[in-house]
């Protein structure tokens, strides 16, 4: 069974600094996806970025860029610039991919606090 | 496009007693599932949906019941509910497999109270 780990609960991070959450996950499977996801004080969950296993290239969405290194098994969250409405809990997740659909597999989440 | 729509935004119910989550998506996305989000955990997945007429059981199944007649909706129903099941309920679709866009889009979640 595949599990995602999230080590940091907390950080918090000054406006226009820039920060990195952590994200390890366990597998035996080749082809997937990684995600991170944004869960504001209202409870939605955005969708920040999307990574495919077999693409060597990192993913970037603006502000936000991943370092993904699949023999480690690492997918950590780069925030630059980091805003107040970066606040937030961020969930990193692993989509294990079936023939008809897929499964989502969450961390437990990171408390991401921008202080002015 | 409203995406994933889920009602209702917030319920409290009394041990023992029945209701059924509503969750509609008008993207034609033919996959469908549940979560649940206590406090400190993530996600976890309790009923999915490859399209309709087909159902199978996720991580935390039990005390949960679903159907899909339709591809647009998958409501979630709580059998007799329990103050365990005391949570944030989150529906989600993405389109089929295969596409390269598998990629799950979340509906606002219900928050469900149960005295």
């Amino acid at each position: 069974a595949q599990t995602v780990t999230q080590s940091q609960p907390e950080m918090s991070v000054q406006e226009a600094e820039t920060v990195t959450l952590s994200c390890t996950y366990d597998t035996s499977e080749n082809n997937y996806y990684l995600f991170w996801y944004k869960q504001p004080p209202s409870r939605q969950m955005i969708l920040v970025i999307r990574q495919e296993a077999y693409k060597q290239q990192n993913a970037t969405e603006n502000r936000f860029s991943v370092n993904f290194q699949k023999a480690a098994k690492s997918f950590s969250l780069k925030i630059s610039d980091s805003q107040l409405g970066d606040t937030a809990m961020y969930f990193c997740a692993f989509m294990k991919l079936m023939e008809y659909g897929n499964k989502l597999v969450f961390g437990a989440g990171t408390i991401l606090r921008v202080k002015s | 496009n409203a995406g994933v729509t889920q009602t209702p935004k917030f319920q409290v119910l009394k041990t023992g007693q029945s209701m059924t989550l509503q969750c509609a998506q008008d993207m034609n996305h033919e996959y469908m599932s549940w979560y649940r989000q206590d406090p400190g955990m993530g996600l976890r997945l309790i009923h999915y949906s490859v399209g309709a007429g087909i159902t199978d059981q996720g991580e935390v199944p039990n005390g949960y019941n679903v159907s899909r007649s339709t591809t647009e909706d998958f409501p979630l129903r709580l059998l007799s509910a329990a103050p365990s099941q005391t949570s944030v309920y989150f529906c989600a679709s993405s389109p089929r497999a295969g596409t390269g866009q598998e990629t799950q889009y979340f509906g606002p979640g219900t928050r469900l109270l149960v005295l």
